[in-house]
């Protein structure tokens, strides 16, 4: 089945400090990737996704990259912020949308210290 | 546009008793989906709906959940007879099916606390 595998947290950086959170994935063809966001009592958010290898999903300053040949899609920001401070899952559905639904990773808990 | 609300938010229930819970989607999506997410872990995908059709209810976790959406637009999630192990935040997302986008825009849920 599909599975979504990523850092364990909780991640803790100064403020302008690089981020990245790791992030593999296990699933059949090519499924779509996403990263949410869920911020101190708010709900889940899409950050950004990539629905081919080799696409880069990027908003608010956050990147991932779809590597195919490493089945990977890793969070990565050149400077984070005090207000970046979140839980953050990554997401896949299979080929073709939403048949089963997304299937989460556990989720990344990143802390920024001013 | 109003996004995807849940209702209620909060819902304090004893074990054995029914509860009821409410999703209204973001207006033009067909896809309606629920998820439970437990403290510590991700949501976990349960049921989905187009339209007013369910297309997915093997994840349901046992057969005190079932799910509705009759008429395609809110759906109602019940869980009948209560145990303290459903106690989890019970979340709604929609989406579009068309275009490739499978985008799912989440609610904020609705935490079960089964005493």
């Amino acid at each position: 089945g599909n599975s979504v595998t990523q850092m364990e947290g909780p991640v803790t950086l100064s403020e302008e400090a690089f981020l990245t959170i790791n992030c593999t994935y296990t699933a059949t063809g090519y499924p779509s990737l996403f990263w949410y966001v869920q911020y101190p009592g708010e709900g889940l958010q899409l950050l950004l996704k990539a629905t081919k290898a080799d696409d880069k999903g990027s908003n608010k300053g956050f990147e991932a990259t779809y590597r195919k040949e490493t089945t990977s899609f890793h969070l990565e920001k050149g400077s984070v912020q005090v207000s970046d401070s979140a839980v953050y899952f990554c997401a896949l559905t299979p080929v073709g949308g939403g048949a089963d639904g997304l299937t989460f990773g556990k989720g990344t808990h990143l802390i920024i210290q001013p | 546009d109003t996004g995807v609300s849940q209702d209620p938010r909060h819902k304090i229930t004893k074990r054995g008793q029914n509860v009821t819970f409410r999703c209204d989607p973001i207006s033009e999506h067909n896809r309606l989906y629920w998820y439970r997410q437990t403290l510590g872990q991700g949501p976990e995908f349960l049921t989905y709906f187009q339209n007013e059709a369910q297309l997915e209810k093997s994840r349901l976790l046992s057969d005190r959940f079932s799910a509705e959406r009759p008429k395609g637009s809110f759906s109602t999630l019940e869980i009948q007879r209560t145990e303290q192990g459903d106690s989890a935040m019970y979340l709604c997302a929609s989406s579009f099916a068309g275009g490739g986008l499978w985008e799912q825009y989440f609610g904020p849920g609705t935490r079960l606390t089964v005493t």
